[in-house]
């Protein structure tokens, strides 16, 4: 059965730091997601891709973050600045055309 | 935005007992998925319900579309059921899902 992935499982980067969290959606889906979840909290939306362009953000989703799919296959969050709070677990979704959505098993982001 | 809410909180079971988790919703839906999150933070999908009664082993789901809520039974728990349990609601757009807050669930032998 066709699945998400996701890279790397655990990601430890230093405050400042840029860091790239990487997603291969399902390959037939269209729409995407970042979802993330600080530990112990619910998860919450941070951005939804379609076509090639973001079509929803949330409050979270500021300038510091930014989404792509350099090709046909990955879709990549990077953070261009970690700050402490970005700690948490991210999860990328892609969506098929039931509405039903499809998570990947979330990369740990751990920002010291 | 649409409010989602999830009752119980908690939940503690001996090994055997029989449950229902419930989720409200504020408004129409056209998506309401169940999740299992397991001790190692993974989300795992249980059901896509957003109406109807689905059945998957012991465990099953009912989506009352019209009076805005849904149920998860889980029956005859195992230890292995133990973990969080969201439920997480679309609406039109870009059908971002919207989560609950959680039933985490507690199965003891």
């Amino acid at each position: 059965e066709p699945e998400v992935t996701q890279t790397p499982s655990h990601q430890v980067t230093q405050m400042g730091q840029e860091v790239i969290l990487r997603c291969v959606p399902i390959s037939n889906h269209l729409y995407f997601y970042w979802y993330r979840q600080i530990l112990g909290q619910k998860v919450e939306f941070l951005v939804s891709f379609y076509n090639n362009e973001i079509s929803e953000k949330s409050e979270i989703f500021d300038d510091q973050f930014s989404v792509e799919r350099p090709d046909g296959s990955n879709f990549t969050l990077k953070i261009r600045s970690t700050k402490l709070e970005d700690s948490a677990m991210y999860f990328c979704a892609s969506l098929d055309n039931s509405y039903e959505q499809y998570f990947g098993p979330g990369t740990r982001l751990t920002v010291t | 935005g649409i409010q989602v809410e999830q009752s119980p909180p908690d939940l503690i079971l001996q090994e055997g007992a029989n449950s229902t988790l419930r989720c409200n919703f504020s408004d129409s839906v056209n998506n309401l998925q169940w999740f299992h999150q397991n001790p190692w933070g993974q989300l795992i999908n249980l059901f896509y319900i957003p109406s109807g009664t689905k059945q998957n082993g012991r465990l099953s789901a009912t989506t009352v579309a019209t009076e805005r809520y849904s149920l998860l039974y889980i029956s005859s728990s195992q230890t292995t059921d133990s973990g969080v349990y969201f439920c997480a609601v679309s609406q039109g757009g870009s059908e971002k899902l919207v989560f609950g807050k959680g039933t985490k669930l507690t199965v003891n032998p």
